[in-house]
């Protein structure tokens, strides 16, 4: 396995629209996490599933994100009516549950709302 | 999480040993994490620490914890032109996520 992949690297969508992200972790990794990083910041916690049950979402910036995880592996990241300030990079990370010590991140997905 | 502090810039020449320093705040955290950042990539484990030690080698990387001030510091010896990049610190909490600092760049210089 070659690690956490993400797609698509870079994605430019001009304002009101909606994009999705799509992250497939390590393949035994049970944990899947998503993070957002804007420039000159480190990455910030938006949610993480544990199999396909999302445990934690209150960090999602607002009702206009959402993320899936339907089978357990793969995961998507979905933001609706994208608005400038969504700019950012977004990064998937996964672990094995109970193996806090080594979370892997991808490359992430750039976006850019014009 | 509240805030995890890092200085935002050091230089160091080519050879010397570099010295990242960070303040996190989460008394309970378990493990605390070094990742590496390359410009346009994602984020490279470098190493962790867990919270019952003082120190941690790793090759060319020195962690060093001081629970009681809430301190952790990375030593990279030798450091190389490729080990320019920025660092992250980062405190685990809740049992599943991280609270990262803004990183440290590191600029190595020949």
């Amino acid at each position: 396995d070659t690690g956490v992949s993400q797609d698509p690297r870079h994605k430019i969508t001009k304002r009101g629209q909606n994009v999705t992200f799509r992250c497939d972790p390590i393949s035994e990794h049970n944990r899947l996490y998503w993070y957002r990083q804007t420039l000159g910041q480190g990455p910030e916690f938006l949610t993480y599933f544990q199999n396909e049950a999302q445990l934690e979402k209150s960090r999602l910036l607002s009702d206009r994100f959402s993320a899936e995880r339907p089978k357990g592996s793969f995961s998507t990241l979905e933001i609706q009516r994208t608005e400038q300030g969504d700019s950012a990079m977004y990064l998937c990370a996964s672990s094995l549950e109970g193996s806090l010590n080594t979370i892997y991140f991808g490359e992430g997905s750039w976006l850019t709302v014009v | 999480g509240e805030d995890v502090e890092q200085s935002l810039f050091l230089s160091v020449r080519e050879g010397d040993s570099s010295v990242i320093n960070c303040t996190y705040t989460d008394s309970s955290s378990t493990y605390l994490y070094w990742y590496k950042q390359e410009p346009g990539a994602g984020l490279q484990l470098l190493t962790y620490i867990f919270s019952n030690m003082d120190m941690k080698q790793d090759q060319r990387l020195t962690v060093l914890l001081n629970k009681k001030d809430k301190h952790l510091s990375l030593r990279i010896a030798d450091t190389q032109t490729g080990d320019s990049a920025i660092y992250f610190c980062a405190e685990g909490y809740s049992g599943y996520a991280l609270n990262f600092g803004k990183g440290t760049s590191l600029l190595v210089t020949p």
